[in-house]
């Protein structure tokens, strides 16, 4: 049983085109984190959500506490923007992570 | 500010061996917290130091253990090394004014 649930696995998109990746998750959280690593293993932190929505540039990220759901939407895609998307949520003294969702934007 | 720096980037052991990992959090921060990352289970959370205290515990057994020091740098150590040991390993800080990790870049580590 996976704490964490995101979806699509893998996604490809022509650049321009608004992506969404979901992610939803079976625990009490605190915390909920949407992180970009690039190839080569650097990993950035997008955001961190307990409530609400966050916006940063491009990047959108929403949660819905009562039905344990969160979105990462990308506006305008573009190449630079491939990369896998990890959500993750952290709960008491664990963190649990997503499989990934793997994203190219093709030009 | 420099960022999060990990030494060695790449390690390689062979089974038995014990291995430390090194981290060194960007100046002012006072939590590291630790991951491995492998391709068949992702990422998953090791452990998490704060004001030289093991503030949290993932599902790891006894043999992968950490320490913080004064400074704030954190060493990690893997003892008896598995096969199944070889992955990435990543440490990341985190600063308590804007509640956000930033992550080194990683040790390869591979056992033979």
């Amino acid at each position: 049983k996976n704490e964490v649930e995101q979806s699509p696995q893998n996604l490809t998109a022509q650049e321009g085109e608004f992506i969404t990746i979901n992610c939803s998750y079976s625990v009490g959280i605190s915390a909920l984190h949407w992180l970009q690593q690039h190839p080569g293993g650097g990993i950035v932190s997008l955001f961190m959500l307990s409530s609400g929505k966050k916006k940063h540039g491009r990047l959108i990220a929403t949660i819905n506490i009562q039905e344990k759901h969160s979105s990462l939407h990308i506006t305008a895609s573009h190449p630079r923007d491939s990369a896998v998307y990890i959500c993750a949520v952290s709960e008491s003294n664990q963190f649990y992570f997503g499989t990934g969702t793997s994203l190219t934007v093709i030009p | 500010k420099a960022g999060v720096t990990q030494t060695p980037r790449y390690l390689i052991k062979t089974r038995g061996q014990q291995v430390t990992l090194s981290c060194s959090p960007i100046s002012g921060h006072r939590s590291v917290s630790w991951y491995q990352q492998t391709p068949g289970q992702g990422l998953q959370f090791l452990f998490e130091y704060f004001s030289e205290t093991q503030r949290n515990k993932g599902n790891f057994p006894g043999r992968f253990s950490g320490r913080q020091f004064s400074n704030s740098r954190s060493e990690m150590n893997v003892s008896t090394l598995e096969l199944g040991d070889s992955a990435l390993y990543l440490c990341a800080s985190r600063s308590t004014v804007v509640d956000t990790q930033y992550f080194g870049p990683g040790t390869r580590l591979t056992v033979l």
